[in-house]
């Protein structure tokens, strides 16, 4: 069974660009969520969404969006980037129902460095 | 404060040892707890999940929780240079659908040979 995969691993873009990240969850499962990972602030919920619509939201500007699409693969944009947007985001995959819904499997992650 | 503690170390121990990681959380709608293992530039990988209070115990790991307490607790036993990474204690409450995983700081934790 595949694992949650992320696109693409490395980015590296400039203040004021934008940028937009690509999950595909383990297949069957429906609820996709984003994390943010800094060494200073360790991992922080962005959001998830659960059959293209989204869920929960963390505490972070309206420069972070993302979407859902019918096939459960989701991107996580970013406009306007700042150096502090600089991090580890990683996509988590769960079943989103049921028993051990929140049971969540990460993928390796796109490392994006502001420069 | 922040709604999950964990002592971030670093913690060294010899092969073979017992180790004992702790995280306390001041929410007392967490219901479910989770241990991540993260390897230096890796994504976090389950080890453990688990609802309510009691013990879970799976191979060398066993996961403890005490809601009374808000504590719960990783332990490794017959540790392994292959076990050390950083250990991520991670909760969630049950109305807040299925993700909005909560975390500790991590435990970097080195098995020395």
């Amino acid at each position: 069974k595949a694992g949650v995969t992320q696109t693409p691993r490395y980015l590296i873009k400039t203040r004021g660009q934008q940028v937009t990240l690509s999950c595909s969850p383990i297949s069957g499962h429906r609820s996709v969520s984003w994390y943010q990972q800094t060494p200073g602030q360790g991992l922080q919920f962005l959001f998830e969404y659960f059959s293209e619509t989204q869920r929960n939201k963390g505490n972070f500007p309206g420069r972070f969006s993302g979407r859902q699409f019918s096939n459960s693969r989701s991107e996580m944009n970013v406009s306007t980037l700042e150096l502090g947007d600089s991090a580890l985001y990683l996509c988590a995959s769960s079943s989103g129902q049921g028993a051990g819904r929140t049971e969540a499997f990460f993928g390796q992650g796109t490392r994006l460095t502001v420069v | 404060q922040k709604e999950v503690e964990q002592d971030p170390g670093p913690l060294s121990v010899p092969e073979g040892a017992i180790v004992s990681l702790n995280c306390t959380y001041s929410n007392s709608a967490f219901q479910y707890f989770m241990w991540y293992r993260q390897y230096s530039r890796k994504g976090p990988e389950l080890l453990m999940y688990t609802y309510s209070s009691g013990n879970k115990e799976d191979g060398r790991f066993t996961a403890q929780v005490d809601k009374s307490s808000k504590y719960i607790s990783l332990f490794i036993r017959d540790s392994q240079p292959s076990d050390s990474a950083t250990y991520l204690c991670a909760m969630s409450s049950s109305n807040q659908g299925a993700q909005k995983l909560v975390f500790g700081q991590g435990t970097r934790l080195t098995i020395n040979p």
